[in-house]
């Protein structure tokens, strides 16, 4: 069946520092990705809509310029985390949407420690 | 709020006994899905309900759909230690943005 791939799993890195998380589609293409965070023992919140070849579309109070998002192939979104703080540490899953079915397939999810 | 509100928070039950957790959403809807997620692990999709559905069956599962109420329960029978997990619905709005929104979630405990 259709796969959605997250990498890394787990990331940890130093405040300051900046963090690249990468979902793939593997056997479709996505024009829409979804990324979503969650912290310890809640829900997961929609941080942004990734559209292929545009612009990210961000949730109210998702700082654009700090959760970099680019979707440059209808198979591959990348999040980055610029300059993470330890309130940045979170549980971040992407969901992408099989461009054919209309579908929606989660990633395994990466879980950022930031020290 | 974005999110849509579930109950109970919190379930603790023997292995054996049935949990029912429910779920109330805001908006008009395509579908409403049900998850899973084991600690520290990603979503297991249990089971997809279309807005013109009102029961749905899979194996030891059963959902509800009462769209006129915009509420939904997940009934999971005989319960194993093994189902011991958050469970969360997710609603696939008809308009607006095309990303499921996740409810609040329940913690299940199943006791062996």
């Amino acid at each position: 069946g259709a796969v959605v791939s997250q990498h890394p799993s787990r990331v940890i890195c130093k405040s300051g520092t900046s963090v690249k998380i990468e979902c793939r589609s593997l056997d479709f293409q996505a024009t829409t990705m979804f990324w979503y965070r969650q912290f310890p023992k809640q829900s997961l919140m929609l941080m942004a809509t990734s559209n292929e070849g545009s612009k990210a579309t961000y949730e109210q109070g998702v700082e654009k310029d700090k959760f970099l998002i680019n979707h440059a192939s209808l198979t591959l979104s990348t999040l980055t985390v610029t300059s993470a703080h330890p309130e940045d540490s979170s549980f971040y899953i992407c969901s992408a949407r099989d461009l054919g079915t209309g579908e929606l397939f989660f990633g395994e999810g990466s879980r950022l420690t930031v020290l | 709020s974005q999110q849509g509100e579930e109950d109970p928070q919190a379930l603790s039950i023997q292995e054996g006994e049935n949990a029912t957790m429910n779920c109330s959403y805001k908006t008009s809807i395509n579908n409403l899905q049900w998850y899973r997620q084991n600690s520290g692990r990603g979503l297991v999709h249990l089971i997809l309900i279309r807005s013109n559905e009102r029961e749905k069956h899979s194996g030891r599962l059963r959902v509800t759909l009462d769209t006129s109420k915009k509420s939904s329960s997940l009934l999971i029978t005989a319960s194993r230690a093994a189902d011991t997990a958050s469970y969360f619905c997710a609603t696939d709005a008809r308009l607006g943005r095309r990303a499921l929104t996740f409810g609040s979630g329940t913690r299940l405990q199943v006791q062996p």
